[in-house]
């Protein structure tokens, strides 16, 4: 089966850096990806990736290491607006389906 | 412009009286899926559309069904719903073989069960 882990809350100040990690097990990965959700609203995609190594856009960047079945996501000069849920997910097993973590939910303080 | 509409956003139903929520797209995916996600919890999948090839979890009761009358509509429908069933039901779609698979979300249908 698939399991993803990550912390369920963080706390960061404005204009700060944060970095929001998940860990993994899958069969036959298939990519993985970092979703925003802000409280009542749907998941919005913010990254993907499927080769070892960063991936940037903008303020948001993602790591990704296969082997130690680890990703992270880390959010620079952090804003009021960042306040959301940060939801993993990964792709693969048998039906390569995209199963998301529980989701960490980060408070961003003046 | 809106690329995944769900509706209605909001519902509110008495136990055991059948719900029907629904999903229209202008993305022209084949694939879409219904996601139940309770609150704090992880998006649960339910079930997904290849094409008209339906994929249901093992895991999901029986109580939901879905259909997909054409590329653009897709429907939830809960035939008895308990109060356990209180969640936001969210719908996506991909394109199968697009270089990231990415999901793309409705605003999603909150249901609530009295």
């Amino acid at each position: 089966g698939q399991n993803i882990d990550q912390p369920t809350e963080m706390t960061a100040t404005e204009g700060a850096i944060v970095q929001i990690n998940c860990t993994y097990q899958t069969s036959g990965f298939n990519g993985l990806f970092w979703y925003q959700q802000h409280a009542g609203e749907a998941p919005t995609f913010l990254s993907y990736n499927v080769l070892d190594g960063l991936e940037e856009k903008g303020r948001f960047s993602s790591f990704l290491s296969r082997s130690k079945g680890y990703s992270y996501l880390l959010l620079k000069e952090l804003q009021m607006k960042d306040s959301a849920s940060y939801l993993c997910a990964v792709r693969g097993g048998a039906t390569n389906k995209l199963i998301f973590g529980t989701g960490t939910l980060l408070a961003v303080q003046p | 412009d809106a690329m995944v509409i769900q509706n209605p956003r909001y519902q509110v139903t008495q136990f055991g009286k059948p719900v029907t929520l629904s999903c229209s797209q202008t993305l022209n995916h084949n694939v879409m899926y219904w996601y139940q996600q309770k609150s704090s919890q992880a998006p649960k999948l339910l079930f997904h559309y290849y094409d008209k090839d339906f994929n249901n979890e093992a895991d999901t009761p029986d109580n939901f069904q879905s259909r997909r009358p054409n590329t653009s509509f897709c429907f939830l429908d809960i035939r008895s719903p308990g109060l356990g069933d209180a969640a936001m039901y969210l719908c996506a779609t991909s394109r199968a073989g697009a270089n990231t698979g990415e999901l793309f979300f409705g605003e999603g249908s909150r249901l609530t069960v009295l």
